[in-house]
């Protein structure tokens, strides 16, 4: 039962340089979502993509770009790292139907250092 | 702006103590609570809590909401070290988009 899976685990990057966070879902979830945790301020909704083909962004979305490739895959992407972006990342999927939601699952995040 | 406050930010308890951890939300348009349980990595399910199921009990934790004052509390009795986590508060508070807005999590650490 491989879940919610993100790739890489760990990445360091300088500043200025450009990588793409993979997420992939075998649940058949028609939403998705990207988070980032920081110490002391919970996880905070980056972009989401309430189904195929669409994508929102959420709280916190300046410097990342997101694609919903499919179903299953939805990729975040930092254009341009900077010090302010190192965080955890965490990839989730979720089911919705009108007036019902199940509860996320989670992939095992990335950890994202800028320097 | 909605949002997810929870208290206390930390808590130091021996095993075999109770807990209650805080959880109180100002957002708009409130459908439901979740709380979860984050080891290592990924937070992990524990309880969702709605207008039509207010309280919820597994093993030695239970959750209430209550809708009149705007809050949840969880409850973890006879707590183990296995119970050391960060617990998370979230909230759905937007119709059909499954966002949900997490509180700063409350760090558990029980010790032997």
């Amino acid at each position: 039962n491989a879940g919610v899976t993100q790739t890489p685990k760990f990445q360091v990057l300088k500043t200025g340089q450009s990588m793409t966070l993979q997420c992939a879902q075998d649940m058949n979830h028609n939403s998705m979502y990207w988070y980032r945790q920081d110490p002391g301020m919970g996880l905070r909704l980056i972009y989401y993509s309430a189904s195929e083909g669409t994508t929102d962004k959420g709280e916190v979305p300046n410097g990342y770009n997101v694609s919903r490739l499919n179903k299953r895959e939805f990729s975040l992407r930092l254009e341009s790292a900077a010090p302010s972006q190192t965080s955890v990342y965490f990839c989730a999927s979720s089911e919705i139907w009108p007036g019902q939601f199940d509860a996320y699952t989670f992939g095992s995040g990335t950890r994202l250092t800028v320097v | 702006e909605d949002k997810v406050v929870q208290s206390p930010l930390s808590l130091v308890v021996h095993e075999g103590d109770t807990v209650t951890l805080n959880c109180s939300y100002e957002v708009t348009n409130f459908r439901s609570l979740l709380w979860y349980k984050q080891e290592k990595k990924a937070p992990t399910f524990l309880f969702m809590l709605t207008s039509s199921g207010i309280e919820k009990k597994s093993g030695r934790l239970s959750s209430i909401l209550d809708k009149k004052e705007l809050s949840s509390i969880l409850n973890i009795t006879a707590t183990q070290t296995g119970d050391s986590a960060i617990y998370l508060c979230a909230v759905e508070a937007e119709g059909n988009t499954g966002k949900l807005i997490f509180g700063q999590g409350t760090t558990l650490q029980v010790k032997p």
